[in-house]
């Protein structure tokens, strides 16, 4: 597609239940990341992944937290046994060289209630 | 610990006048900086940057400046028009991770 898609946009689950929300990057970035926004907070680093490397998890918040990258393209962010905490919008961007800005998503709005 | 501050969440300017948004940092191995400007229920959008080694760089009504001394990035638009009212998020490098700011919400008043 022409820009990075992001399913669902928004997620409701009651808390303790896991979810997964899903990033298409834009066909041939090599370079995907996944940040969060809460209320009042600045995008939050979560997980880089670039090209066939090992990710960079050193954001995730808790172990409660797990991405995938299959095929070198579409992403999962995975939360196990969510919180109230957890709420917050969830933004995937990929990047062609890794240098440069990169493109965002339209993002998930994850409320766990 | 936030290393990419932006203290003002909000700028209100008239159309025509210029905005100047501002971003401040801490960690000096920061070395590439970037605007994004952000719409309600869409992703942010990628602005402007400028690399640390230079200390300006102007893109049309925008333009970035970069004061290392002071450790202080801002963004120049002039003139503004009521279309450039969204949020906008200062970022910056290390590695291979981007650190943002907080955001700023831009008024232009027609």
């Amino acid at each position: 597609g022409a820009g990075v898609s992001q399913s669902p946009s928004n997620k409701v689950t009651e808390k303790g239940k896991d979810v997964e929300l899903r990033c298409d990057p834009i066909s041939g970035h090599t370079a995907l990341y996944w940040y969060r926004q809460s209320l009042g907070q600045g995008l939050e680093f979560l997980i880089y992944f670039q090209g066939n490397s090992a990710p960079d998890k050193s954001g995730l918040p808790s172990d409660r937290f797990s991405a995938e990258r299959t095929g070198g393209s579409v992403s999962t962010l995975t939360i196990q046994r969510t919180q109230q905490e957890d709420s917050a919008v969830y933004l995937c961007a990929s990047s062609l060289t890794d240098l440069y800005g990169y493109t965002f998503g339209s993002g998930t709005r994850l409320t766990v209630v | 610990d936030q290393q990419v501050k932006q203290n003002s969440p909000s700028l209100s300017v008239q159309e025509g006048r210029i905005s100047i948004l501002n971003c401040d940092y801490t960690n000096s191995m920061f070395d590439y900086f970037l605007w994004y400007k952000k719409y309600p229920a869409e992703g942010p959008t990628f602005l402007i940057s400028i690399s640390s080694i230079k200390d300006k760089n102007e893109d049309g009504r925008f333009t970035v400046f970069l004061n290392k001394s002071a450790k202080h990035l801002s963004l120049h638009i002039v003139p503004s028009q009521p279309g450039d009212s969204a949020v906008y998020f200062c970022a910056a490098r290390f590695g291979n991770q981007f650190y943002f700011g907080t955001g700023t919400s831009l008024t232009v008043i027609p």
